[in-house]
């Protein structure tokens, strides 16, 4: 059952520090999400890439955040340094490219920032 | 830029009746239109979607119809089981681009028994 593997889980840490979020996309697709879920905002597109080429990141603040493909397996994002705003559950989805558009999720790394 | 209203934000039902959730999108480019649901503490999965060149569609309980030109799709679940109750997200993309998915805001249903 081929499924989006996101780590950590959960991650407890303190202003300042810096944190980095890493997913490994089904076998095969190409083309790859990052989600942030708040109660108040729903599902908010941070960033996605297309055979490993970020497509949009508008939706990231670019003073903290960055997002990486450093290989078709690997996908990150990084805040640097993290705020207490930050605290969300951030979610990874893949896509096979010229597929049917179907997003398949991972389970998500909750993010607390003290 | 690219929106996607949702509406309402929560919903509760009795078990057996129907629950309807509306959407509209800004971007008339877009051309397929999925709806997830999400239980507590899970992943989005999608349940049903809708491409732009079908009115409406039909899986069990669910449908989904389209209007393009108001710019507008619902979902509509029929005869609700409590297993129903989760939050719902319609979502909006286009195959142009690499399927940009943007998601509304989320519907919280509860169907209670």
């Amino acid at each position: 059952d081929a499924r989006v593997t996101q780590t950590p889980r959960h991650k407890v840490t303190e202003m300042g520090q810096e944190v980095t979020m890493r997913c490994q996309p089904i076998l095969g697709h190409n083309t790859v999400f990052w989600y942030r879920q708040t109660m108040m905002q729903g599902l908010e597109l941070l960033a996605y890439f297309r055979n490993r080429a970020p497509l949009d990141d508008s939706g990231m603040p670019k003073d903290r955040f960055s997002a990486e493909m450093p290989d078709a397996t690997l996908a990150t994002l990084k805040i640097q340094p993290s705020e207490p705003r930050d605290s969300a559950v951030y979610f990874c989805a893949s896509a096979l490219g010229g597929g049917t558009g179907e997003l398949f999720f991972g389970e998500g790394s909750r993010l607390t920032v003290l | 830029g690219e929106n996607v209203e949702q509406h309402p934000s929560t919903l509760s039902v009795q078990e057996g009746d129907s629950a309807v959730i509306k959407c509209t999108y800004s971007d008339s480019a877009s051309n397929y239109f999925p709806w997830y649901k999400q239980e507590l503490g899970k992943r989005p999965q999608l349940i049903i979607d809708i491409r732009s060149n079908v009115g409406e569609k039909k899986d069990q309980r669910i449908a989904v119809t389209l209007n393009k030109t108001a710019k507008h799709f619902s979902l509509h679940i029929t005869e609700t089981q409590p297993e129903d109750s989760a939050v719902y997200f319609c979502a909006a993309s286009k195959s142009t681009g690499g399927f940009k998915t943007i998601f509304g805001a989320g519907t919280r249903l509860f169907v209670k028994a």
